[in-house]
């Protein structure tokens, strides 16, 4: 099973500023296969991006994803008031189809 | 668009089966892998396995001797059942589209959850 390491757990900012998030795998994984959802309070998970880098229909541009191999990164340019949430990284190179214990970005 | 929407009971007996069912508009069943994910109070993502559109499936390991996932193809419409459940199995049960390809692996359309509560 590939495991997937999220840091930090939680990520206090403020809006404006920048939010790097981290997903690191225990095994190396196809990029083409590393995807990272956005977790609201009493809400499913929303699909931000695919293919490690390729944003989801919709999302805008200040969500930017990078990496490859066992690293990866979510950055978030600017943080705007509704981007406060959970992060996961989740991955499916190899099986299980397994999920990062997610960041959590707060406001400061 | 393609609309997912859970329903099943959302309270079970310890030691009984839990049973979910997931319907798909707007949208076709062809191409497509059809998962279960569930979500524990406070804490993050499990997925629990799929079914494609051709009626393969794939379990994660760690729930594999009490799962079953199936498709119906003529309802639209794809079921979790997940046998001898404890408290460890309440959850909030999502339902979720997977793209599986060699470039992509993600899920982009989900449905909204359905709260399961293990308790006698």
């Amino acid at each position: 099973e590939i495991v997937l390491t999220q840091s930090p757990g939680t990520l206090s900012l403020s809006p404006g500023e920048r939010a790097t998030l981290s997903c690191r795998a225990s095994l190396s994984v196809s990029s083409s296969h590393l995807a990272w959802y956005q977790q609201k309070p009493g809400q499913a998970p929303r699909l931000l991006i695919y293919g490690a880098s390729s944003r989801a229909t919709g999302i805008p541009d200040r969500f930017s994803g990078s990496g490859s191999g066992t690293d990866f990164t979510l950055t978030i340019s600017r943080l705007e008031p509704e981007d406060f949430a959970v992060y996961y990284c989740q991955q499916f190179g190899g099986s299980p189809l397994t999920f990062g214990g997610g960041t959590k970005v707060e406001i400061k | 668009q393609v609309q997912l929407q859970e329903s099943g009971p959302g309270l079970v007996k310890p030691s009984e089966t839990l049973s979910l069912a997931c319907s798909v508009s707007g949208g076709s069943i062809s191409s497509y892998y059809w998962n279960w994910i569930r979500q524990p109070p406070g804490k993050g993502l499990e997925w629990i396995g799929y079914v494609s559109y051709i009626g393969n499936t794939n379990y994660n390991p760690s729930l594999q001797s009490r799962v079953t996932i199936s498709l119906d193809t003529s309802k639209k419409q794809f079921s979790l059942r997940l046998t001898s459940v404890t408290a460890a199995d309440t959850a909030v049960y999502y339902c979720a589209r997977l793209i599986a390809s060699l470039d992509r692996g993600d899920m982009d359309v989900w449905g909204k959850g359905t709260t399961v509560t293990v308790s006698s």
